[in-house]
């Protein structure tokens, strides 16, 4: 238990559909984090939010859209997605007081796109 | 950004003590080295940090030289359970929060 939760674990979505993948964090952490991970590669950043504001897009495609409604929230909103797509998605936070790159991550949704 | 270079992958022997290294020439002044440990479909979990000089804890020790260009994770005696993907990382207060990971090692141990 690191104390960043995901939901839902495992998502199914059509290229048409539109999805959501939910990120909450009880350690008072004030920076949140969206990285993508597909098979066998290295993990990329794709979203940083700071105090609820946006201060990374690391050249993200529209259709992931991210919203960050407090400090303990993150979501990743989907749509239109494309097969290639799918892949593990991985919230993560720390405090961006002490900012020493000491993340905390969450066990990950698993995308499929059909 | 403090780009980081591990070997791809890594195999040991049940018992032995493992070193991996980084190597990060391009570190900054304010940047700490992180080390994770990653088992497939799951989260990376933070395994030991450091700034200068050796740290210890429970399950690794973390060997910084004095420039600061590379380091060692050090992990004792390891057994099957250690099989995993492990990720350096390089970023501190000067870089916000950017925290980009490299390629990572893929340690496999041996019976």
């Amino acid at each position: 238990e690191t104390g960043v939760t995901q939901t839902p674990r495992h998502l199914v979505m059509g290229m048409t559909n539109k999805k959501s993948l939910k990120c909450e964090q009880h350690l008072g952490h004030n920076a949140m984090y969206w990285y993508k991970q597909s098979a066998k590669k290295p993990l990329e950043l794709m979203f940083v939010y700071n105090f609820k504001e946006q201060t990374e897009n690391n050249s993200v495609p529209s259709r992931f859209s991210p919203e960050c409604p407090n400090s303990s929230h993150l979501f990743l909103h989907l749509h239109t997605l494309q097969p290639e797509d799918s892949a593990l998605y991985l919230c993560a936070s720390s405090n961006d007081r002490a900012n020493t790159g000491e993340l905390f991550f969450g066990e990950g949704s698993r995308l499929t796109v059909l | 950004l403090a780009k980081t270079t591990q070997p791809i992958s890594m195999d040991s022997y049940e018992g032995q003590e493992v070193n991996i290294t980084c190597s990060h020439n391009n570190i900054a002044t304010n940047d700490y080295i992180t080390w994770y440990q990653q088992f497939p479909s799951q989260g990376p979990r933070f395994i030991i940090q450091g700034y200068k000089t050796k740290v210890t804890n429970e399950v690794a020790s973390l060997f910084i030289p004095a420039d600061r260009k590379s380091s060692t994770l050090s992990l004792p005696r390891v057994s099957l359970s250690d099989t995993a993907v492990y990720y350096c990382l390089v970023g501190g207060r000067g870089t916000g929060n950017q925290f980009y990971f490299g390629t990572g090692t893929s340690l496999t141990v041996i019976p």
